[in-house]
């Protein structure tokens, strides 16, 4: 999927303790973004990243906070997680503006 | 406020049957416009998008949409469906603003549409 790998794929963590998970591309793509699915919510934005240590708030931004060291990798991390955060996590890439390529995404489940 | 509707959570047609999936926007100019696909299990793929011109676009697997700006919709078609196609349907939408030399945009999606295909 447009060069583009998320890590981990599934992971159960419990109330309160920190998670990061990684996306990856081989595209030198400049925009990164990370989104939540949930049922009856579609897809919503909760970070993005226009270029290295360039990043921005989404619509669903509290609890988390992004990284984005190197042009391939952008990080999410969940401070302190919580069971609100259950959700599959996708990450996405663009090269300039429309037309985003997501990624396979990661399960997680907070308990 | 922006926002993207799909009115229909979920729909069954049967296979070899037309197809017509809707959605509508609320936007102050004309988004740039997308479909989606996502298969159980899978990311999202890119189905279709409309930026300006023609207002009937084709894309992938036999899939067309058109953009409809006097009712500001772009509902997605397809003349016969294949038991493939069952999956998860979403449109998106997107206003692009410039941004140190690049453009971006928070693309809004709708609440998907569930496609079940009946044999």
């Amino acid at each position: 999927d447009a060069g583009i790998t998320q890590s981990p794929r599934h992971k159960v963590t419990e109330t309160g303790t920190p998670v990061t998970l990684r996306c990856h591309q081989t595209e030198n793509h400049r925009y990164m973004y990370w989104y939540r699915q949930d049922p009856g919510h579609g897809l919503r934005l909760i970070h993005y990243s226009y270029g290295v240590k360039d990043t921005d708030k989404g619509e669903v931004s509290d609890g988390y906070s992004v990284s984005r060291s190197k042009t391939e990798d952008f990080l999410l991390t969940l401070e302190s997680a919580t069971s609100s955060q259950t959700s599959v996590y996708f990450c996405a890439i663009s090269e300039s503006g429309p037309a985003l390529h997501f990624g396979n995404g990661t399960r997680l489940t907070v308990t | 406020a922006q926002s993207v509707t799909q009115p229909d959570i979920h729909i069954t047609v049967s296979e070899g049957a037309s197809l017509e999936l809707r959605c509508n926007y609320s936007y102050g100019a004309t988004p740039y416009l997308f479909w989606y696909v996502q298969s159980p299990g899978q990311g999202l793929q890119l189905l279709l998008k409309y930026f300006s011109g023609d207002t009937l676009v084709q894309g992938i697997k036999g899939f067309e949409a058109e953009f409809k700006r006097s009712q500001s919709s772009f509902n997605l078609r397809k003349p016969s469906v294949h038991w493939s196609d069952a999956a998860e349907y979403f449109c998106a939408a997107q206003l692009l603003e410039d941004t140190d030399g690049g453009s971006q945009g928070n693309l809004i999606f709708g609440k998907g549409t569930k496609l079940s295909v009946k044999p």
